[in-house]
C-alpha cells in the first residue's frame, strides 16, 4: 500500500529562522512526483512546490526548497526566512500513475506550522 | 484568469435532503477530482474523471455521486446526506500528463 506520513502534527519556529517539516512516503513505483501544498486558515489548498522522481536535483521555489532522498523516501519541505503569513497547514502528497493515464494524489494528515514573532 | 471554482462555498443542510456541489474549471483540463478532507487524515479522494462521460471511483466513494457531462463541470451530488458526510471537499483539475493539480476554494459542508 502506497501511504505518506507526516510525523510532525505542529511546529513552531521563531521569524526569519530556517524550519524543515518531514514527509517519508511508501511506495514500490519507479515512477511518482511529490507535491507540498500549504493550506492557510482560510481554507484553500496552494501548491508550493514539486518534486519528480527522476529529477536528480532537489526542486526550489523561492523560499521553499524540497530535500529529497529518494534512498530514503524522505521529501522534506525546507522553508527559509519564515515569515508570520507561513502560518498554515502544510500537507506533503505524492501523485502515483496508473495504466490508462490515470494519475492520484496521495496526502499525509498534515503539519500545522506556528510562525511566532 | 486560470481557475477552478466551487459553489456554493459553505452549505449547512439535513440529513437526507439531496445537494449538489458544483465545481467547473476554464483551464481546459482533462482530469477532475473530488476529495474531502477530515482532521488527521488530510485530504482523500471520493472520485475522479479522466474525461467527459469518464468517471471512477476513488478511495472514499461511498455516500456520493458524480457526472462529467462537459470538461469544464464535475458536479458532486450526495443523494442522501448523512451526519459523516460533515467534511470540507475539493475539487481540482490538471491535464493528465501534467504535474499540479489545481484546487479549488473549499466547500464546507455540515449535515445535522
Amino acid at each position: 500500500a502506497q501511504k505518506i506520513t507526516q510525523t510532525q502534527p505542529g511546529m513552531f519556529v521563531q521569524e526569519k529562522e530556517a524550519v524543515t517539516l518531514d514527509c517519508t512516503y511508501d511506495t514500490s513505483d519507479q515512477s511518482y512526483g511529490l507535491f507540498w501544498y500549504k493550506q492557510p486558515s482560510s481554507g484553500e489548498m496552494i501548491f508550493l512546490i514539486y518534486q519528480g522522481s527522476y529529477d536528480e536535483q532537489n526542486a526550489t521555489e523561492g523560499r521553499y526548497s524540497l530535500n529529497f532522498q529518494k534512498a530514503r523516501k524522505s521529501a522534506n519541505l525546507v522553508i527559509s526566512a519564515s515569515q508570520l503569513g507561513d502560518s498554515a497547514m502544510y500537507f506533503c502528497a505524492i501523485r502515483l500513475m496508473f495504466s490508462g493515464g490515470y494519475n492520484k494524489l496521495i496526502f499525509g494528515a498534515g503539519t500545522r506550522l506556528a510562525v511566532h514573532p | 484568469e486560470a481557475q477552478v471554482t466551487q459553489n456554493p462555498r459553505y452549505l449547512i443542510t439535513v440529513t437526507g435532503k439531496k445537494l449538489t456541489v458544483t465545481c467547473s474549471q476554464n483551464m481546459n483540463h482533462e482530469y477532475m477530482s473530488w476529495y474531502r478532507q477530515d482532521p488527521g487524515l488530510g485530504l482523500r479522494q471520493i472520485y475522479y474523471s479522466m474525461n467527459v462521460e469518464v468517471t471512477d471511483k476513488g478511495d472514499v466513494p461511498e455516500g456520493y455521486k458524480v457526472s462529467r457531462k462537459e470538461k469544464r463541470n464535475f458536479p458532486l451530488i450526495l443523494e442522501s446526506p448523512s451526519p459523516n458526510q460533515t467534511s470540507l471537499y475539493f475539487c481540482a483539475s490538471s491535464f493528465e500528463k501534467r504535474e499540479t493539480q489545481y484546487f479549488g476554494p473549499g466547500t464546507r459542508l455540515l449535515v445535522l
